[in-house]
């Protein structure tokens, strides 16, 4: 059965620390991996990730992912209270060869709660 | 361009009683999908359409049903509503094939008592 794992499933920092959010996965026939960012409403897109051992990047968050791991980590430096929030990781596995319905696998997602 | 918009934004149901989530989008996207999300379970598919006129099904479809008549609307419908299906329900849109994001509406949350 395909699974997303993300860890930890809670975080506390202060403003200021750098923080390290992990996702692992196991789905057959993998195509990307996604970040999203849940403050109250809708989840915001963040980063894809398609190829091994490329850093996304963009602003103070940043994205690699690890091929041979099944995993990915999300950074944040300097981290503001603004970016609390639950921080969600979704794989896209192809359904079928050489096509894809773009269904994604979620993980529980991390929530990050950072005190000024 | 409004993106995904969802039609309401608050439902309380009682056990039994019907209703129909609307997810619209101005995105000329092929691909929608709804969602639910509990706490701690993060999002899980109900249903998708990859296209006008066809739908699937996802990961949690039991008790929901689906429509998507028209290419920028996708219906989802609760014939009797149970406790369990409290949630709040997100509805997603894409681009078809390859891999691209997909865009969240801001969410339903249904009370069913």
């Amino acid at each position: 059965e395909d699974k997303v794992v993300q860890s930890p499933l809670s975080l506390v920092v202060h403003e200021g620390d750098t923080v390290t959010l992990n996702c692992s996965y196991e789905v057959t026939n993998f195509r990307s991996l996604l970040w999203y960012k849940q403050e109250k409403k809708a989840p915001t897109f963040l980063f894809m990730l398609t190829s091994s051992g490329i850093e996304k990047k963009s602003g103070r968050l940043s994205s690699i992912l690890d091929k041979k791991e099944l995993s990915s980590i999300l950074n944040i430096t300097a981290t503001q209270t603004g970016d609390s929030a639950i921080y969600l990781c979704a794989v896209e596995a192809s359904q079928n060869y050489g096509g894809s319905q773009g269904n994604l696998i979620f993980g529980k997602g991390t929530k990050l709660s950072v005190k000024p | 361009n409004a993106g995904v918009t969802q039609t309401p934004k608050f439902r309380v149901l009682k056990t039994g009683q019907s209703m129909t989530l609307l997810c619209a989008q101005d995105m000329n996207h092929e691909y929608m999908y709804w969602y639910r999300q509990d706490p701690g379970m993060g999002l899980r598919l109900i249903h998708y359409s990859v296209g006008e006129g066809t739908t699937a099904k996802g990961e949690v479809p039991d008790g929901y049903n689906v429509s998507r008549l028209k290419k920028q609307n996708f219906l989802l419908g609760l014939e009797s509503a149970a406790p369990s299906q409290t949630s709040v329900y997100f509805c997603a849109s894409r681009r078809q094939a390859k891999s691209y994001e997909q865009y969240f509406g801001p969410g339903t949350r249904l009370t069913v008592t």
